[in-house]
């Protein structure tokens, strides 16, 4: 069983649509990531949360501790938002863990 | 501009044959590391550095080797790379300990390596 979760595996949703991408996971945690891999293979670090939530322009993520779940909300979606969204829970003792990434392609 | 700059971008080579990729960051981050992406299984971590001569294994350390003498740099060298280590590696680097900022990480633009 994989310790961190992502749903959906695949996401389309048309231009301006509100998206949003869960993240689970099962380990006690310090810190949780939401990166970015855009469609050229660049990964970007969009949001890293202990707690409560975070907004940057159209994007929010907020974690719930005690459900052990995040979220991942993008607001008004464009054609730009198009890419692969990954998790990552970084636990109290360890390394980084990822979750397999959402694919969402937001069309004209 | 505050970056993690990797080196090549793409790299076809053969069985055993040493390489190295290179990876620098100039935001004085004292967290540096190594990660695979491969399809279906996703990114995984090989090595990582908490700092200057401190290096640790990560999840797939097999056939890889990892050196931390300047804060900056931090290579991976494959002694002797085999078709199963053809994968997209990402270097990425982390301030210490930052919950306050926004961001975390910063990622390198990739390597695709592929082994023949």
């Amino acid at each position: 069983k994989n310790e961190v979760e992502q749903s959906p595996q695949n996401l389309t949703a048309q231009e301006g649509e509100f998206i949003t991408i869960n993240c689970s996971y099962s380990v006690g945690i310090s810190a949780l990531h939401w990166l970015q891999q855009h469609p050229g293979g660049g990964i970007v670090s969009l949001f890293m949360l202990s707690s409560g939530k975070k907004k940057h322009g159209r994007l929010i993520a907020t974690i719930n501790i005690l459900d052990k779940h995040s979220s991942l909300n993008i607001s008004a979606s464009h054609p730009r938002d198009s890419a692969v969204y990954i998790c990552a829970a970084r636990p109290d003792q360890g390394n980084l863990i990822f979750g397999k990434g959402t694919k969402l392609s937001v069309k004209p | 501009e505050a970056q993690v700059t990797q080196n090549p971008r793409y790299l076809i080579t053969v069985t055993g044959k040493k390489l190295t990729v290179t990876c620098s960051q100039n935001m004085n981050h004292e967290y540096m590391s190594w990660y695979r992406q491969d399809p279906g299984l996703g990114l995984r971590q090989i090595y990582y550095s908490m700092n200057v001569e401190v290096t640790d294994k990560g999840d797939v350390p097999e056939g890889y080797k990892v050196s931390r003498k300047e804060k900056r740099n931090f290579p991976l060298i494959l002694e002797s790379p085999s078709p199963n280590q053809t994968s997209l590696y990402f270097c990425a680097s982390r301030e210490f300990e930052r919950l306050d900022r926004n961001y975390g990480y910063t990622f390198g633009s990739g390597t695709r390596l592929t082994v023949v």
